[in-house]
């Protein structure tokens, strides 16, 4: 089974579309984080959810929206996307202050 | 700001020689996590180690942490063809929640 489970694992879409990318974890792990890989792989968090509240929200512009319905689900929603929206995003999930397990990464291109 | 900083940023040994890498940070931490990523892949965890340990060993992986120095080490003996990937350190500092902050990884390449 799957640990940290992402969908899609590819997502092509036009400039100021709307899209969503899904993540869930079957770990039992009460917090769970979304990453952004730019270009030069270079990693960085984005938002973190302990028990379906937020608890970490980086320096992110808000078209960017975060929605946790339970505590095994962290969805990201992202409006009028924008070209340099154009990453791999990841999903993890952890125990507070322990091993953070990704998901397989979400490859978004903004055409 | 970025956490940790990694050295060399790349990496060309053969097969069955040792390889290693090294993090450094700026601020207290939690703990310190290693990661690999094969190309087009997700991250795999390799070891966390945390600020009261030393020394850490996994397999053909060996972490060495000095809080001192702020600055961790990941040494890979015996490399194989397969260990061919990107390996990141991840800072998750006393601040932060949970958050890790990552290096820029180092990029290994193991020939045959």
């Amino acid at each position: 089974d799957t640990a940290v489970s992402q969908t899609p694992k590819y997502l092509v879409t036009q400039m100021g579309n709307d899209k969503s990318i899904k993540c869930e974890q079957n770990l039992g792990h009460d917090t769970m984080y979304w990453y952004k890989q730019d270009s030069k792989k270079f990693l960085k968090i984005m938002f973190s959810y302990n028990n379906k509240e937020l608890i970490i929200n980086e320096t992110v512009p808000n078209r960017f929206s975060p929605k946790s319905p339970d505590k095994a689900h962290l969805n990201l929603h992202i409006n009028s996307l924008e070209l340099g929206d154009s990453a791999v995003y990841f999903c993890a999930s952890s125990q507070v202050e322990d091993t953070q397990y990704f998901g397989p990464g979400t490859r978004l291109t903004v055409l | 700001s970025q956490q940790g900083e990694e050295d060399p940023q790349a990496l060309s040994i053969q097969e069955g020689e040792n390889a290693t890498m090294n993090c450094s940070y700026k601020t207290s931490i939690n703990n310190l996590q290693w990661y690999r990523q094969n190309s087009g892949r997700g991250l795999v965890h390799l070891i966390l180690i945390r600020s009261n340990e030393r020394e850490k060993h996994s397999g053909r992986l060996r972490v060495t942490l000095d809080t001192s120095k702020k600055s961790s080490s990941l040494l890979i003996t015996a490399s194989r063809a397969a260990d061919t990937a990107s390996y990141f350190c991840a800072a998750m500092t006393t601040d932060s929640w949970g958050k890790l902050q990552f290096g820029a990884g180092t990029q290994v390449v193991v020939t045959p």
